[in-house]
């Protein structure tokens, strides 16, 4: 059972915007920047999203994360079948002094 | 271009030790936190450890403390994860990840390609 909550999968059409959410409590999400992170089949994860909206260079500007509270959300607009992968958030947890993943999230291009 | 190559990982009994390597490349080494994250097979992230540029603040999972110690040689540009009393549940492909500042903040802007440890008799 993952600290961060995240649906287990996702699915859009073509040109559709989805969302997936992660949802947390106050010693992690309610207090730290989420992060999120794409993993394409049979490759290492890449950071998609940092302190909880800012992209890293080279990431298109379809994808945008955001938070309130003790939830985040990452948009994927304009949705193409390469965004197909696992997606996970995560954060630090002051609880724990450790990092916490969501359980990552499925998403399928249909 | 920032290069993280990780090696060492392989088949090794229950109860068993082995250590993990990460050769970095393409950028200051000794300026960066660092980490290690794992994925067993078929499943999600799950963070290891993490330890800051000058090896002053080092973190640990509940899953692995006591078990696991992470390094770094800042002059060999290498990091480190020696992995003691080895479970079943600690099968999984190990990855390397660089943060973007000397102090830890568990945020993972680069990824080595992994390596992959397996605990079985």
């Amino acid at each position: 059972q993952s600290v961060l909550t995240q649906p287990p999968s996702a699915s859009g059409t073509p040109g559709q915007r989805v969302t997936i959410s992660c949802s947390g409590s106050n010693s992690n999400i309610g207090s730290n920047y989420v992060y999120w992170y794409q993993q394409l089949p049979g490759t290492a994860p890449k950071l998609l999203i940092y302190k909880n909206n800012q992209r890293p260079s080279g990431v298109p500007d379809r994808f945008s994360g955001s938070k309130s509270g003790t939830s985040a959300s990452l948009a994927i607009s304009g949705l193409r079948s390469e965004d197909e992968a696992d997606y996970y958030c995560a954060t630090w947890d002051d609880s724990l002094s450790g990092v916490v993943f969501g359980g990552g999230t499925k998403l399928t291009v249909l | 271009e920032v290069q993280l190559v990780e090696s060492g990982g392989g088949l090794v009994k229950p109860g068993g030790s082995l250590r993990l390597s990460c050769a970095a490349s393409g950028f200051t080494f000794s300026s960066y936190s660092m980490n290690w994250v794992r994925q067993a097979p078929g499943q999600g992230l799950e963070w290891v450890s993490s330890i800051s540029s000058s090896s002053s603040y080092i973190y640990y999972a509940d899953s692995v403390k006591g078990r696991f110690t992470i390094s770094r040689d800042n002059a060999k540009n290498s990091l480190y994860l020696q992995m003691n009393s080895l479970r079943a549940e600690d099968t999984a492909v190990y990855y390397c990840a660089r943060e973007d500042t000397a102090l830890v903040r568990g945020t993972f802007w680069y990824w080595g390609q992994g390596t992959l440890v397996t605990v079985s008799s």
